[in-house]
């Protein structure tokens, strides 16, 4: 299984920027990263997702390293809405979709 | 359009019971995956299934087993349950690519008594 480790939990202030990191050492050529987060007491939603270049959308950017092993999620103004569990997962097509501990993200008002 | 349902909310069921919980995709998506999820614990990848078929199933003994129907709406069973089955149980979707999202359900809540 394509692993990742995250941070176990990271801090934030409001309205600051947030840069989450994930290492994915063992990444192989056609697995794409995505990122979802959980809410408390929701299910898991997506946030992004990218292979080689740098992705944006309304929730967040998505930069990834030029060897693939690391990327980063970014949230450009944390709001209190932020706070959940960030979880960067490797997905490959054929493979079951494991997700790791995640990345406890509070933000401070 | 509508997301990914689950059905039951919630289930309170008693030790050695069964439990059959149920999950319907978004429409298109061919792909289910159900994980386990205990209180305060990540998320534990338990089936996948694709085109009808188990694709991979994760370590869980085979009490837990499931089918995918033909349209794509999906059964989970969990026979002889034990008090440590108690968790939520989310049911995603997705097209059956690798650079597809998976979208979740809110879940249902199985509590063993």
């Amino acid at each position: 299984d394509a692993k990742t480790t995250q941070p176990n939990s990271m801090e934030s202030n409001e309205e600051e920027p947030v840069h989450l990191p994930c290492n994915h050492s063992t990444i192989s050529g056609t697995d794409y990263i995505h990122w979802y987060r959980q809410l408390p007491s929701q299910g898991p939603e997506y946030v992004i997702h990218g292979l080689t270049s740098n992705v944006n959308n309304r929730m967040a950017s998505l930069a990834i390293a030029e060897d693939r092993k690391s990327s980063t999620l970014i949230l450009h103004r944390a709001t209190l809405r932020d706070a959940a569990v960030y979880y960067c997962i490797l997905k490959t097509s054929y493979d079951k979709v494991i997700f790791g501990p995640g990345t406890s993200l509070s933000v401070i008002p | 359009e509508a997301g990914v349902t689950q059905s039951p909310t919630h289930l309170i069921k008693t030790r050695g019971q069964q439990a059959t919980l149920r999950c319907s995709p978004i429409s298109g998506h061919t792909s289910v995956y159900w994980y386990q999820q205990a209180l305060g614990l990540g998320l534990q990848f338990l089936l996948w299934y694709d085109e009808g078929e188990e694709r991979n199933r994760g370590n869980f003994p085979p009490r837990f087993s499931g089918r995918q129907f033909p349209n794509y709406s999906s059964e989970l069973n969990v026979n002889a349950l034990e008090l440590e089955d108690s968790a939520l149980y989310l049911c995603a979707s997705s097209e059956m690519t690798r650079h597809r999202e998976a979208f979740f359900g809110q879940g249902t809540r199985l509590t063993v008594v």
